[in-house]
């Protein structure tokens, strides 16, 4: 069974800091997707990284896949009261012809004016 | 830009009915998912369809379980006796080179 663990798990910070949201597991994903979710909708998609230490950059958002393709982390620089969410990360498993994501827990960001 | 649609938002059911939720997948899309939140809990897999059948199905996913893409363009997910465990959000999503999620029905069971 394949699991994500996401850390921190809720982050509270001031507008304009940085910080660094880690996705791990001990399983190899063909992808590893981060998405944004708000209360009562669902997960709408940020990126995907699918190489191994490949790196994305979304404006102040910039994406790392691990090496190994086991781990990912999102980096947010300056952040602001509007990037506060759930930030989401899901692991694209391919078996047998199919392919479903496994999901993290979520890190609740909430950045303070 | 093209959305997933989700009908009901909400949908509250007694225990033991049968319940049908609906979606309605972007057009060119192929390959279609259920997945479920319980209320502060992760995003489960619960099912994948393809080519107008199941390819995976996760443990959750029982026989009071069913999907169907009935006319081409809606895929439904029933329930055929609701149970308490069953109160959730219940998100379909299409993939085509990325997934789009829908906005969700939050099914609760009473």
């Amino acid at each position: 069974t394949q699991l994500l663990e996401q850390s921190p798990q809720f982050l509270s910070i001031q507008e304009g800091e940085n910080l660094t949201v880690y996705c791990n597991s001990s399983s190899v994903f063909s992808s590893l997707q981060w998405y944004r979710q708000e209360p009562g909708e669902g997960p709408v998609l940020l990126v995907t990284v699918v190489t191994g230490g490949e790196v994305k950059k979304l404006k102040r958002l910039t994406f790392q896949f691990g090496d190994a393709r086991k781990d990912s982390s999102l980096h947010i620089t300056a952040a602001q009261p509007g990037d506060t969410g759930l930030y989401l990360c899901a692991g694209e498993v391919r078996e047998g012809g199919s392919e479903k994501l496994v999901f993290g827990k979520g890190m609740k960001l909430t950045v303070n004016p | 830009e093209p959305e997933v649609t989700q009908t009901p938002s909400h949908q509250v059911t007694q225990m033991g009915q049968e319940v049908i939720l609906r979606c309605v997948p972007i057009s060119n899309h192929l390959y279609f998912y259920w997945y479920r939140q319980i209320l502060g809990q992760k995003v489960e897999f619960l099912v994948s369809f393809y080519n107008n059948e199941i390819s995976e199905k996760s443990e959750i996913f029982d026989d009071q379980f069913s999907v169907e893409r009935p006319d081409g363009s809606n895929f439904t997910l029933k329930i055929r006796s609701t149970k308490l465990e069953d109160s959730a959000m219940y998100f379909c999503a299409s993939d085509f080179l990325g997934y789009t999620f829908g906005s969700g029905t939050r099914l609760t069971v009473v």
